[in-house]
């Protein structure tokens, strides 16, 4: 068991281009979401996906922003036109059947 | 709509002291609640977890939360601080009923642990 793991760790853009995260959950887990985490603040929820569907997302989900998990494992989370306020961490974590979240590292974008 | 509220942003102990870091949630349902531990440019680590059934609950590294239904608390204990436990504490919640699985965090409760 490898854990969950997040690419890259740190990403530093500047505003307006386009960033995109990479999460690979624990094998054979099929729920994986997506939180962002701001400093001084705990997660707030992003997104959700049961295998390949994507079935919640939060209003802090901006339609600059875009998750995807096409063959129900790894997901990607992408950012355009990235704003000084999307600086934050974003967290990965996936469950088995939703009960307990593995987080994965985390990655820390700065935005300029 | 849940929320949890963490009583103080930091808290400090001395190394062997008792910790006490507070936690009370809001839900309309009876809730799945957790505890989490983030240690500085790290992802978020369960503790513990209360689910059903015994109301305190031991997790990992000598810590252990009571549900308290009557108080809607879940506050998290340690007889004996250790230097090694100085980081960050998240108390979630996850509703038990819908919102498939989301977890609500808490603001986060930063220890210190001082010799």
């Amino acid at each position: 068991d490898t854990g969950v793991s997040q690419d890259p760790r740190h990403k530093i853009t500047k505003r307006g281009q386009n960033v995109t995260f990479r999460c690979d959950p624990i094998s054979e887990h099929n729920r994986l979401y997506w939180y962002r985490q701001t400093l001084g603040q705990g997660p707030e929820f992003l997104t959700y996906f049961q295998n390949e569907a994507q079935l919640e997302k939060s209003r802090l989900l901006s339609d600059r922003f875009s998750a995807e998990r096409p063959k129900g494992s790894f997901s990607t989370l992408e950012i355009q036109r990235t704003e000084q306020g999307d600086s934050a961490m974003y967290l990965c974590a996936s469950s088995p059947r939703g009960e307990t979240q593995y987080f994965g590292p985390g990655t820390r974008l700065l935005v300029l | 709509a849940q929320s949890v509220t963490q009583l103080g942003s930091h808290v400090s102990v001395s190394e062997g002291a008792l910790v006490l870091l507070r936690c009370n949630y809001s839900s309309s349902v009876p809730p799945y609640l957790f505890w989490y531990v983030q240690y500085p440019n790290q992802g978020l680590q369960l503790l513990l977890k209360y689910t059903t059934g015994a109301t305190l609950v031991k997790g990992i590294n000598g810590f252990e939360a009571e549900f308290k239904k009557s108080e809607t608390s879940f506050h998290l204990t340690k007889p004996s601080a250790h230097m090694s436990d100085a980081a960050e504490y998240f108390c979630a919640v996850r509703p038990e009923a819908g919102g498939y699985n989301k977890l609500i965090f808490g603001a986060g409760t930063r220890l210190a642990v001082h010799p």
